[in-house]
């Protein structure tokens, strides 16, 4: 059982460039979400997802798309990276219903120049 | 909206003393829940304790206890006995109970543990 798998672990981008982070989870959990973590803010939700299809924005989701054709995989993508969207990504996967806890991915960190 | 504010960036401890992280919260629902998270050097979250809105009993994990304050919308995190492998970043959440797993976080405190 690996959990939350995210890839890359690092990654390196010019402005402009475009890319896929991907996140897997293995525990058949319904909700998917994607933050970033910026200094002094904390964690933010980018978007999140309660089951394969079916998709929302959260706090700050301008730049990004996500989609999520299967139960397991949740990718992030960036159509045309920003400097300011350098920060370190992470997935994170809950069951359905009430109160559960996040389990979250080992995190991207993303370095926009 | 809702909110969650950690207003100490930085906190230290002797190894061995009682450290209280302080978190403040606002939100319109009234089914909710927090959260603590544990960040270390490698940069993993990982869940601390969990507290229901509902439940006026304050929650305990070993060493870490919450003092839940409803009213006053106050949610600290009590590390007693503490250890070098406290050391880490804190983050406070705050999840509503419809709110499909959406967390919001505090802006984190860094707890540095003194041999």
């Amino acid at each position: 059982n690996a959990g939350v798998t995210q890839t890359p672990k690092f990654q390196v981008l010019k402005t402009g460039q475009s890319m896929t982070l991907q996140c897997a989870q293995d525990m058949n959990h319904e909700y998917m979400s994607w933050y970033r973590q910026d200094p002094g803010m904390g964690l933010r939700l980018i978007h999140y997802s309660v089951g394969a299809g079916i998709t929302d924005q959260g706090e700050v989701p301008n730049g990004y798309n996500v989609s999520r054709s299967t139960t397991e995989d949740f990718p992030l993508r960036l159509l045309s990276a920003a400097p300011s969207q350098t920060s370190v990504y992470f997935c994170a996967s809950r069951p359905g219903g009430r109160g559960y806890e996040q389990y979250f991915g080992p995190g991207t960190r993303l370095t926009v120049t | 909206a809702q909110t969650v504010t950690q207003s100490q960036p930085e906190m230290s401890v002797q190894e061995a003393e009682t450290v209280t992280l302080s978190c403040t919260y606002d939100t319109s629902e009234s089914d909710y829940y927090l959260f603590w998270y544990k960040q270390p050097p490698s940069r993993q979250m990982i869940l601390v304790i969990r507290q229901e809105a509902y439940k006026q009993q304050n929650a305990t994990e070993n060493r870490f206890s919450v003092n839940f304050q409803k009213a006053a919308k106050s949610f600290s995190l009590k590390i007693s006995d503490s250890q070098l492998g406290d050391a880490a970043m804190y983050f406070c959440a705050l999840g509503g109970g419809t709110s499909y797993g959406k967390l919001t976080f505090g802006q984190g405190t860094i707890l540095t543990v003194h041999p």
